[in-house]
């Protein structure tokens, strides 16, 4: 089987730091997604981590612990316009079938 | 843009109606994927065709049925669906055969009543 974690809401201050964690349990492991879906859009995507460690993209980071079982995506110097869904997604073992978590609802505020 | 497209992007039908649901994609991927986003629970995958094939149909009801007439076109046709079919139906596609990023449609939202 295969399941997936993450907190339903969170909100935040613009300008601060803010960690959403993701656990999953999968029968196999190919990699962790993570992916921005703003309210009525398609979901984009912001990173991919295989192996363990902090990956920096910009204002974005995502880690990654296998033997955990666990990731994070880190967003500094938070915008309004992070107000966001942030998904979670693993492929099913040996696909590329992702399967997400419901999802973390961020509210930004002033 | 992410360069697939779905139309439309609203739609209200009767529990008796017909009606289809289209994405269409110009990426060059081989791979797509319809899925279902209800409210306050994870994205569902649907159907997964890989070159034009059906690979995955995650017991789905046969009141959907898919349809991938080439590499660049996915229908989803509807009937006699349920209000309880309501949602966000996403369409996606990939490089089939490859750990790589699905991009998504903005997605047909869905009105069963």
């Amino acid at each position: 089987g295969q399941n997936i974690d993450q907190p339903t809401e969170m909100t935040a201050t613009e300008g601060a730091i803010v960690q959403i964690n993701c656990t999953y349990q999968t029968s196999g492991f190919n990699g962790l997604f993570w992916y921005q879906q703003h309210a009525g859009e398609a979901p984009t995507f912001l990173s991919y981590n295989v192996l363990d460690g902090l990956e920096e993209k910009g204002r974005f980071s995502s880690f990654l612990s296998r033997s955990k079982g666990y990731s994070y995506l880190l967003l500094k110097e938070l915008q309004m316009k992070d107000s966001a869904s942030y998904l979670c997604a693993a492929p099913r073992y040996n696909t590329d079938k992702l399967i997400f978590g419901t999802g973390t609802r961020l509210q930004v505020f002033p | 843009e992410t360069g697939v497209t779905q139309t439309p992007r609203h739609l209200v039908m009767g529990m008796t109606n017909k009606k289809s649901l289209k994405c269409e994609q110009h990426l060059g991927h081989n791979a797509m994927y319809w899925y279902k986003q209800s409210a306050k629970k994870p994205l569902e995958l649907m159907f997964v065709y890989s070159l034009e094939e059906r690979v995955e149909n995650n017991s789905v009801p046969s009141r959907f049925s898919p349809e991938c007439p080439n590499s660049s076109h996915l229908f989803l046709h509807l009937h006699t669906l349920q209000p309880e079919d309501s949602a966000l139906y996403l369409c996606a596609s990939s490089p089939a055969g490859d750990r790589v990023v699905s991009f998504f449609g903005q997605g047909t939202r869905l009105t069963v009543v």
